[in-house]
């Protein structure tokens, strides 16, 4: 069956450092991959889309790379910020064109000042 | 704010019980997406519309219905309430690309808090 991993353990990190999260996919071929940051209680705001045939993705502070062979993402926030700290989700669109996605569990980032 | 708005933020009911959950779409969005998410679950997806009409169901329990109304407003409606389905339950629209169709980017209301005691 599809399964998309994130770590469920907290990511804990010092200010100012690169944070980098992983999505892990098995039994899925994405044709987009997205990544949400979820803080308590609120819903989820989209960051970053990245497709298939793309290798990197960046925003301001954010990159994200995706790589089918390894059926995996990275999600880099660089001189990261206590104001970072929340629950960072991944989902992943099948290809298709549906526009259903498929949410991983999240891992958390605490930014230490 | 993401422009979507769901009422109302908090609902505690009893076992058994209905509820209906109302959520608006952003302005210029056709489609409204329901979730559901639960300590146990994660964010799972519940059904889709889009203008009005159902374009896909994901793993909504039979005890739960949806309609989009003309006006584009949504709602999400609960019978049977079981305890299970205390959870945060969010609506989300989809951007409109220039060329009329959706886009992938969603945008999630602040959510409804369901407890059934």
């Amino acid at each position: 069956s599809q399964k998309i991993e994130q770590n469920s353990e907290a990511l804990n990190i010092q200010e100012g450092k690169t944070a980098t999260l992983t999505c892990n996919y098995t039994n899925y071929s994405p044709a987009y991959l997205q990544w949400y940051r979820q803080d308590p209680g609120r819903g989820p705001v989209f960051l970053l889309l990245i497709r298939e045939n793309e290798k990197e993705k960046r925003k301001e502070r954010l990159k994200v790379t995706f790589d089918t062979t390894l059926k995996q993402s990275l999600f880099h926030i660089t001189a990261s910020q206590p104001a970072d700290s929340a629950t960072y989700l991944c989902a992943l669109y099948p290809s298709g064109g549906s526009y259903i996605p498929t949410f991983g569990r999240g891992t958390s980032l605490i930014v230490h000042p | 704010d993401s422009g979507v708005t769901q009422t109302p933020k908090h609902l505690i009911t009893a076992t058994g019980q209905r509820v209906t959950l109302r959520c608006s779409p952003r302005s210029g969005d056709l489609s409204v997406y329901w979730y559901q998410q639960s300590l146990d679950q994660g964010l799972q997806f519940l059904i889709h519309y889009y203008n009005g009409e159902e374009r896909a169901k994901g793993n909504i329990l039979e005890r739960f219905s949806a309609q989009q109304f003309p006006d584009l407003h949504s709602e999400l409606n609960l019978s049977s309430l079981e305890l299970g389905d205390s959870a945060l339950y969010f609506c989300a629209s989809s951007a409109q690309s220039s060329t009329g169709t959706e886009t992938y980017e969603q945008y999630f209301g602040p959510g409804t808090r369901l407890t059934v005691t």
